[in-house]
């Protein structure tokens, strides 16, 4: 069965500190795996997304990496600010013959505090 | 706002009222997308839309029924709701469908509560 699973739960970091969020998946075929933030109160957007033959993708702050051998990835986020507060979610896509499907995680909801 | 807007943000029903969700794509995408979103559990995706047509219907109770009248907007449209239903609704698009890889811009949300 395809699916998602993220830990923590939920986080709570004091600002200016990094964590690290991680997703593993039993998605297969894999396609691609997105990580998304949703704001409260907003919808999901997309962060990165990463394919089979890459390890590591970043935007900004956040960097993510991929092991398709060990089905995992993780978000890493630096020097976090009040505004990373959000959840934090990981979608995997999966190949078949009707085309892709996007499985979803739970998501981690990150807390930054001053 | 620009990209994907939803009215309304906040609604609240009772199980017997009717209500419609409003979603609108301003990205010039053909496929959109109704995902219902609860707390501590991932996505589910209730429709899709492709070219106006409804490609994928997810076993959503018939007290749902989406419509689709462009490749702009989509609608909810809510009836007899049961207060399991309370959770955030989501609209979404994309250049192409969720089959081909492209990314899926989602609107804010419709928070929904059923009394």
């Amino acid at each position: 069965k395809n699916q998602v699973e993220q830990s923590p739960q939920s986080l709570i970091i004091l600002e200016g500190k990094n964590c690290t969020l991680q997703c593993n998946y039993t998605v297969s075929p894999f396609s691609n795996l997105r990580w998304y933030k949703q704001d409260t109160g907003r919808g999901p957007v997309s962060l990165t997304i990463m394919t089979f033959s890459e390890n590591t993708k970043s935007n900004g702050r956040y960097t993510a990496t991929l092991d398709a051998d060990t089905k995992q990835s993780s978000l890493h986020i630096t020097a976090s600010q009040l505004s990373d507060s959000a959840s934090y979610i990981c979608v995997v896509s999966a190949a078949g013959a009707g085309g892709n499907k996007l499985v979803f995680g739970a998501g981690t909801i990150l807390r930054v505090k001053s | 706002e620009t990209g994907v807007t939803q009215t309304p943000r906040h609604l609240v029903m009772g199980m017997t009222n009717k209500k419609s969700l409003k979603c609108e794509q301003h990205l010039g995408h053909n496929a959109m997308y109704w995902y219902k979103q609860s707390a501590k559990k991932p996505l589910e995706l209730m429709f899709v839309y492709s070219l106006e047509e409804r490609v994928e219907n997810n076993s959503v109770p018939s007290r749902f029924s989406p419509e689709c009248p462009n490749s702009s907007h989509l609608f909810l449209h809510l009836h007899t709701l049961q207060p399991e239903d309370s959770a955030l609704y989501l609209c979404a698009s994309s250049q192409g469908r969720e089959q081909t890889g492209h990314e899926q811009f989602f609107g804010p949300g419709t928070r929904l509560t059923v009394l």
